[in-house]
């Protein structure tokens, strides 16, 4: 069985301040895993994946994460947040064609 | 291209009437998946289908609820009849294999209301 918990349900930052989204996956087999924006009202759209190669992922948007299997995480990470960065954001899991989300971290940049 | 298809984007019916989604996947792409998001549950996969065949359906919620690929570029999702509790944004989402493990683009999503 595999499954992700967010660590945070909601996460406020101030502009030009870094972003941290904490992930914690359960995996049977050698996992995928991804991260994945939701901007409001819209669809979802992929940041960035890890399929065992190098464990340092970098996305789009200048987001990046690492995996570290000892510790079971694939946090999310960006320097520096903008303003368009607020969106929900999902750590995603899997070790088939079934992805299995997280319950989702809500992001709200301050100016 | 033009990414997947959803349509509608919103959907307002009552109770009890019938309530069809409609998705056009990604040309090219061999799996396609059926999403449901609600704040109580989260984002949860009712059914996916692989080269137009059904895989696995466990996700989906009742007897109410039906999915059919007539063919790679069209896929539908029927409630009949639909319920409030049905309310919920619908995503469709496709993939192909040699874009690696499990890569899903998702659609616009439609953003269901049952009175």
């Amino acid at each position: 069985a595999q499954s992700v918990t967010q660590l945070d349900s909601h996460v406020s930052v101030s502009e030009g301040t870094p972003v941290l989204l904490r992930c914690n996956y359960s995996s049977s087999y050698s996992p995928s895993l991804f991260w994945y924006v939701q901007h409001p009202n819209k669809g979802l759209q992929l940041l960035l994946k890890y399929t065992s190669a190098a464990t340092l992922v970098k996305g789009i948007n200048g987001f990046e994460a690492e995996f570290k299997k000892s510790e079971t995480s694939f946090h999310l990470t960006k320097p520096s947040a903008h303003m368009s960065d607020a969106a929900e954001y999902f750590c995603v899991v899997s070790d088939s064609y079934k992805l299995s989300f997280g319950a989702g971290t809500t992001v709200t940049v301050r100016a | 291209d033009a990414g997947v298809i959803q349509s509608p984007r919103h959907e307002v019916t009552e109770m009890g009437q019938e309530v069809t989604l409609r998705c056009k996947p990604i040309s090219g792409h061999d799996y396609l998946f059926w999403y449901r998001q609600t704040m109580m549950r989260g984002l949860e996969l009712l059914i996916y289908f692989n080269n137009n065949v059904p895989i696995d359906d466990s996700g989906m919620p009742e007897d109410r609820f039906s999915a059919k690929m007539p063919n790679a570029s069209f896929s539908t999702l029927k409630i009949q009849p639909s319920e409030p509790r049905d309310s919920a944004v619908y995503f469709c989402a496709s993939s192909f294999w040699l874009a690696g493990p499990n890569e899903q683009f998702f659609g616009p999503g439609t953003r269901l209301t049952v009175l």
